[in-house]
C-alpha cells in the first residue's frame, strides 16, 4: 500500500521552461515533505520542503506546493537547466521521523 | 570531506552467508536510519535509530538488525542472506529537534546475492 505515490515515471522539458513533478498522498498524519533529487550511482540530495502547516516554499528557482484538501504537493523548477536532469523523489514524514518515498520521477532536461 | 559514507560501495556474496554494512556521519547527527532500495527503486524505511530508540518498519526481516557502536555509526548487519536481500542499501542521518528535518543520504551499497 503506497502511501506516497508519483505517478508520472518520467518527464521531458526543454531547457529553460518550467518543469512541474507531482506527488500524491493518502496519510494526513504526515506532517513535512521534503523533495529529494537523485544520480544514479549517488545518494538522494536534498533539495527543498515545507511544512504541513503552509501551503508554498520558494527557494531560488525551485518552489513547492502543498494542497492538504487534496493531499498534494507539487515540485516546479524555472527556468530548468540541463543540470537538473535526475530522478525526483517526494517523501512524506510521520511523527517517527521516518521518511516514506515515492517511486520517483526521471526528469530530462534537453539543451 | 564526506558528510555520510557507507562501506562497502558493492558487496557480492552467496546465499546464506552473514554480511555487514558500514556507515558513517561526521555531520554530529543524533539519529541514523538505513533504506532500502529494491529493483523497482522504490525507496522503503527500514531503521531509524538514536541513542534512546531504535524504530524498525515492520515488514523488514528480522535477520537485519542496526548495531550502532557510537552516535556516529550505524552498521547494518544481515543474517542468512536470500536472494530478495539483493538491492541498494542507503545510510541516511539527521539531526531531531533543529526544525531542518531533512536527512542526509550516503552514496549506496549494491548488495548482490547470488
Amino acid at each position: 500500500d503506497q502511501q506516497v505515490k508519483q505517478n508520472s515515471p518520467s518527464l521531458s522539458v526543454q531547457e529553460g521552461r518550467i518543469s512541474i513533478l507531482n506527488c500524491d498522498y493518502t496519510n494526513s498524519m504526515f506532517d513535512y515533505f521534503l523533495w529529494y533529487k537523485k544520480y544514479p550511482a549517488e545518494g538522494p540530495t536534498f533539495l527543498i520542503s515545507i511544512s504541513s502547516i503552509k501551503d508554498k516554499n520558494e527557494d531560488g528557482r525551485f518552489t513547492v506546493f502543498l494542497n492538504k484538501s487534496a493531499k498534494h504537493l507539487s515540485l516546479h523548477i524555472v527556468p530548468s537547466q540541463p543540470g537538473d536532469s535526475a530522478v525526483y523523489f517526494c517523501a512524506a514524514r510521520n511523527a517517527g521521523n521516518m521518511l516514506t518515498f515515492g517511486g520517483g520521477t526521471r526528469l530530462m532536461v534537453k539543451p | 570531506d564526506t558528510a555520510v559514507s557507507q562501506t562497502p560501495k558493492y558487496l557480492v556474496t552467496q546465499m546464506g552467508n552473514d554480511k555487514s554494512i558500514k556507515c558513517e556521519q561526521n555531520l554530529g547527527h543524533d539519529t541514523m536510519y538505513w533504506y532500502k532500495q529494491d529493483s523497482k527503486k522504490f525507496l522503503k524505511i527500514m531503521f531509524s535509530y538514536n541513542n534512546k530508540e531504535l524504530i524498525i518498519n515492520e515488514t523488514v526481516p528480522n535477520r537485519f538488525s542496526p548495531k550502532s557502536p557510537d552516535k556516529a555509526h550505524l552498521n547494518l548487519h544481515i543474517n542468512s542472506l536470500e536472494l530478495g536481500d539483493s538491492a541498494v542499501y542507503f545510510c541516511a542521518s539527521s539531526l531531531i529537534g533543529t526544525g531542518l528535518n531533512e536527512q542526509f543520504f550516503g552514496p549506496g551499497t549494491r548488495l548482490t546475492v547470488l
